[in-house]
C-alpha cells in the first residue's frame, strides 16, 4: 500500500544552523506533498506545501523540495531558531485527499 | 482557514463505555476525517465523514468500534465504543475546504481509558 518515509526521527542542531528532514513516497499518484508543525499539545499547522508541478518552493526561513523521478522531497528550515522546535510531519496525496503521514521527526534547536 | 472546534477537549473514561467527540467548523467544508495520533507517533487515518452516507473506513477500523456521523456540511462526531486502555490516543479531525487539498486539524481530543 501507499507508504512515506521520514528521516531522521529525531534531530538536534545549534540555533542558527540548518536542518533538513528528508521523505519518500510510493505511489506515484501523488501529487501534493504537504508539511506541518506539531508543538507539544498542539494540533498539527501546515508550514508549506508543495505541488508535483514545482520542483522548488520558499517562504522565508523555509522551502522544500520534490524529486518526483525519485520520489524524494525534502524540508529544509535555515536559521534555525529555538522556537522552531517542533515534531514535523511530512506527507503525500493523490486524487480522493487521501493524504498519508510520515512517522515524524522530532526537531531540538539548542539556543 | 477555517475555525475548528473539538469537544470534549479531553476526558478520562472507564473501560467498556463509549465517548463521542464532535467536531464543529464554522463554515461549510467538502471533506471530513476523523484521526488518531498514539502518543509520540504519527497520524492515523481512522475514516472519511461522509455528509449523507456511511463513512469510509481505513483498513483496521470497523463501524462498530467507531461509528461516524456527518449530518451536514459543518459537523461530524466519532464514537469511541466499549473502550479499552489500548484506545487512549487524541482524537483530531480535520477539513478540507471547497477544491483545496490542504487538510486543516481540529485542536484535538485527548482521551484516557482506565
Amino acid at each position: 500500500g501507499e507508504n512515506v518515509e521520514q528521516h531522521p526521527s529525531t534531530l538536534s542542531v545549534q540555533e542558527g544552523d540548518s536542518a533538513v528532514i528528508k521523505c519518500t513516497y510510493s505511489d506515484s499518484a501523488s501529487n501534493y506533498f504537504p508539511w506541518y508543525k506539531q508543538e507539544l499539545g498542539k494540533r498539527p499547522q501546515l508550514i508549506i506545501d508543495i505541488r508535483s508541478n514545482v520542483g522548488e518552493k520558499k517562504d522565508q526561513r523555509i522551502a522544500v523540495t520534490l524529486n518526483k523521478t525519485a520520489k524524494h522531497f525534502s524540508l529544509h528550515i535555515t536559521e534555525t531558531q529555538p522556537e522552531d522546535s517542533a515534531v514535523y510531519f511530512c506527507a503525500a496525496s493523490g486524487g480522493g485527499f487521501k493524504t498519508i503521514f510520515g512517522a515524524g521527526t522530532r526537531l531540538f534547536v539548542k539556543a | 482557514s477555517a475555525v475548528i472546534s473539538q469537544k470534549p477537549s479531553r476526558d478520562i473514561c472507564q473501560r467498556g463505555t463509549s465517548l463521542t467527540i464532535q467536531c464543529q467548523v464554522d463554515s461549510q467544508v467538502t471533506m471530513m476525517f476523523w484521526y488518531r495520533q498514539q502518543p509520540g507517533q504519527s497520524l492515523t487515518l481512522i475514516a472519511t465523514a461522509n455528509q449523507g452516507s456511511e463513512a469510509t473506513y481505513e483498513s483496521g477500523f470497523v463501524i462498530d468500534k467507531f461509528p461516524i456521523s456527518r449530518p451536514n456540511l459543518t459537523f461530524s462526531t466519532l464514537t469511541v465504543s466499549n473502550m479499552s486502555p489500548e484506545d487512549s490516543s487524541i482524537y483530531l479531525c480535520s477539513v478540507v475546504q471547497g477544491g483545496g487539498e490542504t487538510q486543516y486539524f481540529g485542536p484535538g481530543t485527548r482521551l484516557l481509558v482506565l
